[in-house]
């Protein structure tokens, strides 16, 4: 099962855009890479997923690389209600099932 | 189109009690799973069930927990003679198949006197 390495917190101020970069050295060949966002006392939201190179959706961008040991979430412009807890993680897209593990995330904390 | 559901959001039992916790997957989906999130920790795997099918129960406790997804109603995860460790926050999480993106709710926090 690939191991995920997230910094364990970031600080960023509003308006500025924010990189949260994820390494995964033995993602599987199937495997997609997932983030998802989690306030307290909530449980976690999906925010996008992808495979290879860029993608782009209302949130955010993701970028992975060729070699796909690593990925980078970019938050466009953050507000406060950004801080939150953010998780980069496999999610299986071979023939294994959808069993998700999550790591200790990335604490990210948007100041005034 | 609802999310999906949990209830209840809030459950309070003395030790020895017996838990029951149910979730409504979103529409048109048929997976679901159970996560366990402990104070100030991340997200632990439990179970995963289809419609009347457990598939994957290897981060359930082997005792005192068990989980269904009957063929009409919620998944439930019920949890027998409760102790204070308990006590957390459990996540169900629903897919419209296994290798697609799973959508959490809002979870129900188990506290355990």
């Amino acid at each position: 099962l690939a191991k995920t390495t997230q910094p364990i917190s970031m600080d960023s101020y509003e308006g500025q855009e924010v990189n949260i970069t994820c390494s995964h050295n033995n993602i599987a060949t199937n495997d997609y890479i997932t983030w998802y966002q989690q306030f307290p006392s909530q449980g976690p939201r999906f925010i996008i997923q992808g495979y290879k190179t860029k993608v782009t959706n209302e949130v955010a961008s993701l970028f992975i690389p060729a070699d796909r040991k690593s990925s980078t979430l970019s938050l466009p412009r953050v507000s406060l209600s950004d801080t939150a807890v953010y998780y980069c993680l496999p999610s299986p897209g071979g023939t294994s099932y959808g069993k998700l593990t999550f790591g200790q995330g990335t604490i990210l904390t948007v100041h005034p | 189109n609802a999310g999906v559901m949990q209830n209840p959001r809030h459950l309070v039992r003395r030790r020895g009690q017996e838990a029951r916790l149910r979730c409504s997957p979103m529409k048109g989906h048929s997976h679901v799973y159970w996560y366990r999130q402990l104070p100030e920790e991340g997200l632990k795997f439990m179970v995963y069930l289809q419609k009347e099918n457990i598939i994957d129960e290897s981060g359930m406790p082997k005792e005192r927990f068990s989980a269904e997804f009957p063929k009409e109603g919620p998944s439930i995860l019920r949890i027998q003679q409760v102790v204070r460790g308990d006590s957390a926050a459990y996540f169900c999480a629903s897919s419209r198949g296994g290798q697609e993106t799973q959508y959490f709710g809002p979870g129900t926090r188990l506290l355990v006197l």
